[in-house]
């Protein structure tokens, strides 16, 4: 199994422009999230879903948007990149709402 | 709502001392609560978890936790820290809701 992938590892956009980081996991969980990384301030939930076709808006979903049609994949939509959006990604899943998350490597994205 | 604050951004140990990073929780009903580390530019992995079975609790890397509902708090402990150690470590309730983390540094 190779547990929750994340592409890209890296990227630079330039301002305004928009991209999607691609998370897949193989495990068959439900529960999937993204997270932002921000040094100091420990991970914030952008969105979350808790299966195919259901989504719903974490601590920080402004200028994201996400999509869950299949069990598997979960991408992050950044529409319009800001220089705030400059961070650490990080994709989550899980099977259920009281077991441990399983994480990504990151996508560290950088807007110039 | 549930919570957690971990106390302490940065910790530093030298080799071989005890490492003690703390985190309270805020919580109304049961809590499931969970360390993680992180180190540097990979993923969150599990290190263990309290899911009310035993109040200590064992995880990866000669780390554990207790439970003390009294304190409403979920300490991370290890009797002799390694070189190793040194990364990120986050306290989480519920599994995805994270403190701000806490840095160990781990001097020789």
């Amino acid at each position: 199994n190779a547990g929750v992938t994340q592409t890209p590892k890296f990227r630079i956009l330039k301002i305004g422009q928009s991209m999607t980081l691609q998370c897949a996991q193989d495990m068959n969980h439900n529960y999937m999230y993204w997270y932002r990384q921000d040094p100091g301030m420990g991970l914030k939930l952008i969105y979350y879903s808790v299966g195919a076709g259901i989504t719903d808006k974490g601590e920080v979903p402004n200028g994201y948007n996400v999509s869950r049609s299949t069990t598997e994949d979960f991408p992050l939509r950044l529409e319009l990149a800001a220089p705030s959006q400059t961070s650490v990604y990080f994709c989550a899943s899980r099977s259920d709402g009281y077991t441990e998350a399983f994480f990504g490597q990151g996508t560290r994205l950088t807007v110039v | 709502a549930q919570s957690v604050t971990q106390l302490g951004s940065h910790v530093s140990v030298s080799e071989g001392a005890l490492v003690l990073l703390r985190c309270n929780y805020s919580s109304s009903v049961p809590p499931y609560l969970f360390w993680y580390v992180q180190y540097p530019n990979q993923g969150l992995q599990l290190l263990l978890k309290y899911t009310s079975a035993a109040t200590l609790v064992k995880g990866i890397n000669g780390f554990e936790a207790e439970f003390k509902k009294s304190e409403t708090s979920f300490h991370l402990t290890k009797p002799s820290a390694h070189m190793s150690d040194a990364a990120e470590y986050f306290c989480a309730v519920r599994g995805v809701r994270f403190g701000a983390g806490t840095r160990l540094t781990v001097k020789p």
